[in-house]
């Protein structure tokens, strides 16, 4: 099973600040099943972005991602304050899912 | 509009059993994938099961199978996740998520219901 390592797993900027996350897969994982989520205490996940690259309906264009074969990353241009929370990435490849172990954004 | 509304968890002893019900409404469940991910207390995110539209596909990871059964009821637009045996690191919030299409990527959740597994 493909395990997917984020890094770092904290991360401390101020609102204003770019935030670049890091998601590095065991085995290659097709550009086309990665996936990033976000999530805030209380709250289930919400898809940030699909097939490495797509925002979700209705995800601001300040979340990008972009990667290939083993190392994959969302890159948050402008952070606003609503942006700190914990981020997972997620992948499918040979009838199984995985989850990354999640990378926290905190206020600095 | 799209929903899902999770069911059935609660206080459980070890080595007991329970199903888990996820409800749906707002969307054609019978064209959907859908999962179960699980979430223990301040932990990340760990992925249980997924059955295919039709509920003829299942899948678990290596460390869950045998004990967790996936299935679904197309005509009462539902899901169901029944787990045997259970033991006290299931205790978790499991979600049940719609897998969006041709991605394989989980875009609607429901809330989640809470298991504790404990004597």
């Amino acid at each position: 099973e493909i395990v997917l390592t984020q890094s770092p797993g904290t991360l401390s900027l101020s609102p204003g600040e770019r935030a670049t996350l890091s998601c590095r897969a065991s085995q290659t994982v097709s550009s086309t099943y990665l996936a990033w989520y976000q999530q805030k205490p209380g709250q289930p996940p919400r898809l940030l972005i699909y097939s490495t690259s797509t925002r979700a309906t209705g995800i601001p264009d300040r979340f990008s991602g972009s990667g290939s074969g083993t190392d994959f990353t969302l890159t948050i241009s402008r952070l606003e304050p609503e942006d700190f929370a914990v981020y997972y990435c997620q992948q499918y490849g040979n009838s199984r899912h995985s989850f990354g172990q999640g990378t926290k954004m905190e206020i600095k | 509009q799209v929903q899902l509304v999770e069911s059935g968890g609660g206080l459980v002893k070890p080595g007991g059993s329970l199903t888990l019900s996820c409800a749906t409404s707002g969307f054609s469940f019978s064209d959907y994938y859908m999962g179960w991910i699980r979430q223990a207390p301040g932990k990340g995110l760990e992925w249980v099961s997924y059955i295919s539209s039709a509920g003829s596909d299942k899948s678990y990871p290596d460390s869950l199978r045998g004990r967790f059964t996936i299935s679904r009821d197309n005509a009462k637009n539902s899901l169901y996740l029944q787990v045997d045996s259970l033991r006290v690191d299931d205790t978790a919030v499991y979600y049940c998520a719609r897998d969006g299409g041709n991605y394989w990527a989980f875009d609607i959740w429901g809330q989640g219901t809470a298991v504790t597994v404990s004597s």
